[in-house]
């Protein structure tokens, strides 16, 4: 089993739309969870934070759940600008930035 | 603002032929790392720098070499550029190699070996 799978998708959803994304890890030692965002051929950029309570950035909301060991992505009213790749990342131990290979979304008009 | 920059931003490199590839920040970060980043294979960790003066090699460090120059500046050199190296190549940044500290990535430089 990959140390942190995403579903690459491509998720296709209509403008306003609520779209969510799943990222699993195998490693229950993992201590801290984060969303980048990369568009196509730029750099990752860092979307939030996930914390174990949730979290919410306007339409973002971050989730974790350590007993299934996943964390989600909600995205609400979805806008073309959201087009991207999300990018799963977590740490572990303090010392390894785990990757993964992220959840292709395009949003049409 | 200009947070981590990176050069060149396109490479074209021979086989055999060597390059270095520079990274500055200007945040103050204490951690700088180099990623590669491939089709299919995501962000892998070529070598990172916990703080000035100290560097380790991460998932895929061979064929390559670092120097941290200072807290600013952390280089990636290339000896022998094989096409296996053709790839693109971020560096990045945080405050600390604690877990909660997220990272900040420069452009991208586009490298290819022929």
């Amino acid at each position: 089993r990959k140390e942190v799978e995403q579903d690459p998708g491509p998720f296709n959803v209509p403008e306003g739309a609520t779209v969510a994304f799943n990222c699993t890890y195998s490693n229950s030692a993992s201590q801290s969870f984060f969303w980048y965002r990369q568009d196509c051929r730029k750099e990752p950029k860092l979307l939030m934070s996930v914390y174990s309570s949730g979290n919410e950035d306007g339409r973002f909301t971050a989730q974790l759940n350590r007993a299934s060991q996943y964390i989600s992505l909600l995205i609400r009213d979805s806008k073309l600008s959201d087009s991207a790749t999300y990018l799963c990342v977590v740490n572990l131990n303090n010392r390894k930035l785990i990757w993964g290979l992220g959840t292709s979304l395009a949003v049409n008009p | 603002n200009a947070g981590v920059t990176q050069t060149p931003k396109f490479q074209v490199l021979k086989t055999g032929q060597s390059m270095t590839l520079q990274c500055a920040q200007d945040m103050n970060h204490n951690s700088m790392y180099w990623y590669r980043q491939d089709p299919g294979m995501g962000l892998r960790l070529i070598y990172y720098s916990a703080s000035e003066g100290t560097t380790d090699k991460g998932e895929v460090p061979n064929g390559y070499n670092v120097s941290r120059l200072n807290k600013r500046e952390f280089s990636l050199r290339l000896e022998s550029a094989a096409p296996s190296q053709t790839s693109v190549y971020f560096c990045a940044s945080s405050v600390s190699q604690l877990s909660n500290q997220p990272q900040h990535f420069g452009d991208g430089t586009r490298l290819s070996i022929l």
